[in-house]
């Protein structure tokens, strides 16, 4: 049973480039969430993913697309990678309502 | 909206004794969750404990407590019997709940803790 699963760990970008970070979980969990940390900051959630099927904005959504595959994968792409998108990148899941939301390992991504 | 406050960047607790992390909360919603999660060096969202809120009483999950108090919209983390394994950043976290179930969460700053032998 690996949880929350995220690739890749590390990530170097040049500004403009793009990229997609996977994320996959194996607890058959409905919501799956991606957030980012900056230095010295909590987690800010980007997008989440209610359900299958459905996708929506969270707080800092600018830059960033979203893709809920099916239920166990949740993607997130950087159309065109900007300086201010170095961040680390966290997937989480979790069940509906009471339960609490399962972490992946983070991804530390750069852009130059 | 609703929002998260840790006022302690930093503290530091000798080991073996107890230390208590500060954390508000503000919210209209009559139903919510808090969490504390735990994040050493390695980087990993470790999930410590939750206070629903609801509880009548305070959780407790083997070293760690939550001191829930409703009326003054607080949730301090307690540690008891530090170690020096628990060195690490922590964060409290609200969770918001939306129709059809599904939640998301409101992280604080975090507070870095530093244990010392």
């Amino acid at each position: 049973n690996a949880g929350v699963t995220q690739t890749p760990k590390f990530q170097v970008l040049k500004t403009g480039q793009s990229m997609t970070l996977q994320c996959a979980q194996d607890m058959n969990h409905n919501s799956m969430y991606w957030y980012r940390q900056d230095p010295g900051m909590g987690l800010r959630l980007i997008y989440y993913s209610a359900s299958e099927g459905t996708t929506d904005k969270g707080e800092v959504p600018n830059g960033y697309n979203v893709s809920r595959l099916n239920k166990r994968e949740f993607s997130l792409r950087l159309e065109s990678a900007a300086p201010s998108q170095t961040s680390v990148y966290f997937c989480a899941s979790s069940e509906a309502r009471n339960n609490e939301q399962f972490f992946g390992p983070g991804t530390r991504l750069t852009v130059l | 909206a609703q929002k998260i406050t840790q006022t302690q960047p930093g503290m530091f607790v000798q080991e073996k004794e107890a230390v208590t992390l500060d954390c508000t909360y503000d919210t209209s919603d009559p139903s919510y969750g808090l969490f504390w999660y735990k994040q050493p060096s390695s980087g990993e969202m470790i999930f410590l404990i939750y206070q629903g809120s609801y509880d009548q009483q305070n959780a407790t999950e083997g070293r760690y407590s939550l001191n829930f108090q409703k009326a003054r919209k607080s949730a301090n983390l307690v540690i008891s019997a530090s170690q020096l394994g628990d060195s690490a950043m922590y964060f409290c976290a609200m969770r918001e709940v939306f129709s059809g179930g599904y939640n998301k969460l409101i992280f604080g700053a975090g507070t870095r803790l530093a244990v010392h032998p």
